[in-house]
């Protein structure tokens, strides 16, 4: 159980275009879930929290116009990137919050994005 | 600011050895969650740690938590080559409210035949 998927796994992109990143919540609903970045050899950074039916709290730094985040139901919620520059590669990985269980994180698999 | 200090960052031993890590934090948690991580992986939960003097084991590793220190270690017990990862330790200062993580810098672990 508490099985956290994401698509795509890996995404090239050209420079100035957007890419959409899913996290889904497979056996649970996830009223609450979460995006990180991840760059070489660094420890996760807390980019948002993502609330279903509601809007994304960012962190401090992050900005909200460029990465938008949409939790529209209780197993999904996608973070877009937009107008990505190379400076956007990283790893990115969500987690979601078992709302009806044990109150943890679980991670996805995390999403490689290298943009050109 | 929560500040939750890893130490060390890097770790080189040998197989059959043993060693800590150690995991400080600067503000009042009870709530305390190690995570293993290999090249190119996500995180797989190895510890939650909910209260003062918790302890967990899972073979060669153990967990404990001192929330009066604000200190976890992980011990290794007699190391083996598929021990070698990046450890990191998160913590939950919102007793459990939002969730939310603040990670260590994490702990690159190698283990050499």
């Amino acid at each position: 159980g508490a099985v956290v998927s994401q698509h795509p796994s890996r995404v090239i992109c050209k420079s100035g275009t957007s890419v959409k990143i899913e996290c889904r919540s497979l056996d649970f609903q996830a009223t609450t879930m979460f995006w990180y970045r991840q760059f070489p050899k660094q420890s996760l950074m807390l980019m948002a929290t993502s609330n279903e039916g509601s809007k994304a709290t960012y962190e401090q730094g992050v900005e909200k116009d460029k990465f938008l985040i949409n939790h529209a139901s209780l197993t999904l919620s996608t973070l877009t990137v937009t107008s990505a520059h190379p400076e956007d590669s990283s790893f990115y990985i969500c987690s979601a919050v078992n709302s009806g269980g044990a109150k943890e994180q679980y991670f996805g698999p995390g999403t490689r994005l290298t943009v050109t | 600011e929560l500040k939750v200090e890893q130490n060390p960052l890097f770790l080189s031993m040998q197989e059959g050895k043993n060693y800590t890590i150690y995991c400080n934090y600067s503000t009042t948690s009870d709530r305390l969650y190690w995570y293993r991580q290999d090249p190119g992986k996500s995180l797989e939960s190895l510890f939650v740690l909910l209260s003062n003097g918790a302890v967990k084991q899972e073979g060669r590793l153990m967990a404990s938590l001192d929330t009066k220190a604000r200190l976890s270690t992980l011990h290794i017990t007699a190391a083996v080559h598929d021990l070698s990862a990046t450890y990191f330790c998160a913590v939950d200062i919102s007793g459990g409210s939002n969730y939310k993580l603040t990670f260590g810098k994490g702990t690159l672990l190698t283990v050499n035949p």
